[in-house]
């Protein structure tokens, strides 16, 4: 199976702040990964789909790159909104994995 | 408005058995393949399988092999999902989620989980 390694694991961070969550894989999955925002008692919410293509509605604020193995979702000016988990997942083979999930919370 | 509905919480023993349902509506429901993930509490998504709602065609992961049986039902819409054997390491929310797929020239593109259920919470408890 296809592991995904995502950094850091959790981050206090301020409202405006620029944040980087990375995630890293154990093979090549070509751009197939997805990020997805999670709030307590919430289920996932797609952000990014294909690498770098924000889901609509999506704040412009979000975006992704990467590619093969290393992978980042950039949150360029946080909001108070954003504070929440965040996953990454690879579509590029089944089964389908996720990160472990990266935490922010605010300082 | 594309929406999964799923069943009510549930609590079981260990041992038991549990089927959670997802209707799916506002959109053709063989079109699109179905997903369970599950999060257990304080704990990260775990993929559990698939369901191809057009053939009825299944995955699981290996970890449930044995264990889960998803099924569909055209008429209404509806995934199931049902696990067996039942342990306290199985209390979890369980969600459903529609897996989109878009199509290139070159063959199949992205492939992402653009809608999800509201979650079911089983407790596996004595």
């Amino acid at each position: 199976d296809i592991q995904m390694t995502q950094s850091p694991s959790s981050l206090s961070a301020s409202v405006g702040d620029r944040v980087t969550i990375t995630c890293r894989i154990s093979q090549s999955i070509s751009s197939y990964l997805n990020w997805y925002q999670q709030k307590p008692g919430k289920a996932p919410k797609l952000l990014i789909y294909g690498t770098s293509t924000l889901q609509s509605g999506v704040p412009s604020r979000f975006s992704g790159s990467g590619s093969g193995t290393d992978f980042t979702l950039t949150i360029s000016s946080l909001q108070p909104e954003d504070f929440a988990t965040y996953y990454c997942q690879q579509s590029y083979t089944t089964p389908r994995t996720f990160g472990q999930g990266t935490k922010l919370e605010i300082k | 408005q594309v929406q999964l509905v799923q069943s009510g919480a549930e609590v079981k023993k260990p041992g038991a058995s549990v089927k959670v349902s997802c209707k799916a509506s506002g959109y053709t429901f063989t079109t699109y393949s179905m997903h369970w993930v599950r999060q257990a509490p304080g704990q990260g998504l775990e993929w559990m399988g698939i369901i191809n709602p057009s053939g009825g065609s299944t995955s699981y992961a290996r970890k449930f092999q044995g264990r889960v049986t998803m099924t569909r039902d055209t008429s209404t819409s509806t995934v199931y999902m049902e696990l067996s054997s039942l342990r306290s390491e199985d209390t979890a929310v369980y969600y459903c989620a529609r897996e989109f797929g878009i199509t290139t020239v070159r063959g199949v593109g992205p492939e992402f989980f653009d809608y999800w259920g509201q979650g079911t919470l089983v407790t596996v408890s004595s």
